[in-house]
């Protein structure tokens, strides 16, 4: 089964300011990585998919690049509603798993 | 817009099974995709269950895979999990899901609590 390790496990920052979270694989993926953003008592939400391609009402703000065992999502500007877990998935070796996630929290 | 919607037992007693159904609306599950099944323990992350094509063809996860049993119903627009011998540790958020052809889950259910509990 392939790890993924994200970190920081929690991010203090302000609005306005630049996040960057980091997903580790413990074996190469190829481009099967997904982000997802989950907020309290709700369901994951898809932000994006095949590394860096973002999925449908994702704002532009965020961003995915990376390759092999390396992952990153940006976040370019980070608004009020932006706070909140976030987690890398890899998809394409079954089975599929899930990072810890990490928490992006108001400083 | 497609929904999903999870529906079953919220409190199942150890050692027993526990079964849930995602009922789909807005699109005919016999069109396609995979369908799924993710759970999340109170406080903790994301663990996938498994996948169903409409076919009924399915891939579970290892840990998971000799209590798992998934079913398609196309006929009645739905599709089911059973986990058996439960104990504690399945006590979860448990979400149904429409995987996305171009990757990822693009479609949850919004969840629902199961607890193992006597």
């Amino acid at each position: 089964e392939i790890v993924l390790t994200q970190s920081p496990g929690t991010l203090s920052l302000s609005p306005g300011e630049r996040a960057t979270l980091s997903c580790r694989a413990s074996q190469s993926l190829s481009s099967s990585l997904a982000w997802y953003q989950q907020k309290p008592g709700q369901a994951p939400r898809l932000l994006i998919y095949g590394v860096s391609t973002r999925a449908t009402g994702t704002p532009d703000r965020f961003s995915g690049s990376g390759s092999g065992t390396d992952f990153t999502l940006t976040i370019s500007r980070l608004e009020p509603e932006d706070f909140a877990v976030y987690y890398c998935q890899q998809y394409g070796t079954s089975p599929q798993t899930f990072g810890q996630g990490t928490t992006v929290e108001i400083k | 817009q497609v929904q999903l919607q999870e529906s079953g037992a919220g409190l199942v007693k150890p050692s027993e099974t526990l079964s849930l159904t995602c009922t789909v609306s807005g699109f005919s599950i016999s069109s396609g995709y995979y369908w799924g099944w993710i759970r999340q323990p109170p406080g903790k992350g994301l663990e996938w269950i498994g996948n169903i094509y409409h076919s009924g063809t399915t891939y579970y996860n290892p840990s998971l895979k000799s209590r798992v049993t998934m079913s398609v119903d196309t006929s009645r627009n739905h599709f089911s999990l059973k986990l058996s011998s439960v104990t504690a540790a399945d006590t979860a958020v448990y979400y149904c899901a429409r995987l996305s052809s171009s990757g990822g889950v693009g479609y949850w259910g919004q969840g629902t609590l199961v607890t193992v509990s006597s």
